[in-house]
């Protein structure tokens, strides 16, 4: 069955590391791999799109890889800030149908 | 610019009770539409999407159904709520290019007692 991983485990970090997350997929073929915030009691916001061909994609302090090889996508957050602190979600296709990880929780100590 | 309204944004409601959610979009036409729920502390779960008027398809057998009487109204409803109903909805819309990126509403949380 169609699976996707993230990190199990909420990710604590001091102001000013590199927070790295983890998503993981098993039987997808995804043309692209999005990444998502959510901070509690709200909606996701989106926040970058990966497509196949493409190995890295950046946005201001964000970074994300995409290998289709290990099934595996990686979101950095550079010079990480409290206001980082938020869950993170992963999510795939096939289109009409974008599927979701169960997200991992990222708190930035100050 | 796109907006997209959900309401309400909160009730509790006893069980075998009905239920209707609303969500509207603006500023776009033709939009995809969909449901998610998710559960206290688990991922988004697809509910129902929507590529048109009329056009309803259903991810998983549960106790609710979903209803797109306009272009950019979307309505998930029940006829009698179970405690496994509770949770956060999630109203969402994309427009068909392929990518499928996802705005989300503000969301409602249901309790059902």
């Amino acid at each position: 069955s169609q699976k996707i991983e993230q990190n199990s485990e909420a990710l604590n970090i001091q102001e000013g590391k590199t927070a790295t997350l983890t998503c993981n997929y098993t039987n997808y073929s995804p043309a692209y791999l999005q990444w998502y915030r959510q901070d509690p009691g709200r909606g996701p916001v989106f926040l970058l799109l990966i497509r196949e061909n493409e190995k890295e994609k950046r946005k201001e302090r964000l970074k994300v890889t995409f290998d289709t090889t290990l099934k595996q996508s990686l979101f950095h957050i550079t010079a990480s800030q409290p206001a980082d602190s938020a869950t993170y979600l992963c999510a795939l296709e096939p289109p009409y149908k974008l599927s979701f990880g169960a997200g991992t929780t990222v708190t930035v100590r100050a | 610019s796109q907006t997209i309204h959900q309401w309400p944004a909160t009730l509790v409601q006893p069980v075998g009770s009905p239920l209707s959610l609303e969500c509207t979009v603006e500023g776009t036409s033709n939009p995809n539409l969909y449901w998610y729920r998710q559960a206290a502390g688990r991922g988004l779960q697809l509910l129902f999407y929507s590529v048109g008027i009329g056009q309803i398809s259903s991810e998983v057998p549960q106790n609710l159904s979903a209803s797109r009487p306009q272009d950019r109204q979307f309505i998930l409803s029940s006829k009698k709520l179970l405690l496994s109903d509770s949770g956060f909805y999630l109203c969402a819309w994309s427009v068909g290019d392929g990518a499928n990126v996802l705005t989300f509403g503000a969301g409602s949380r249901l309790t059902v007692l």
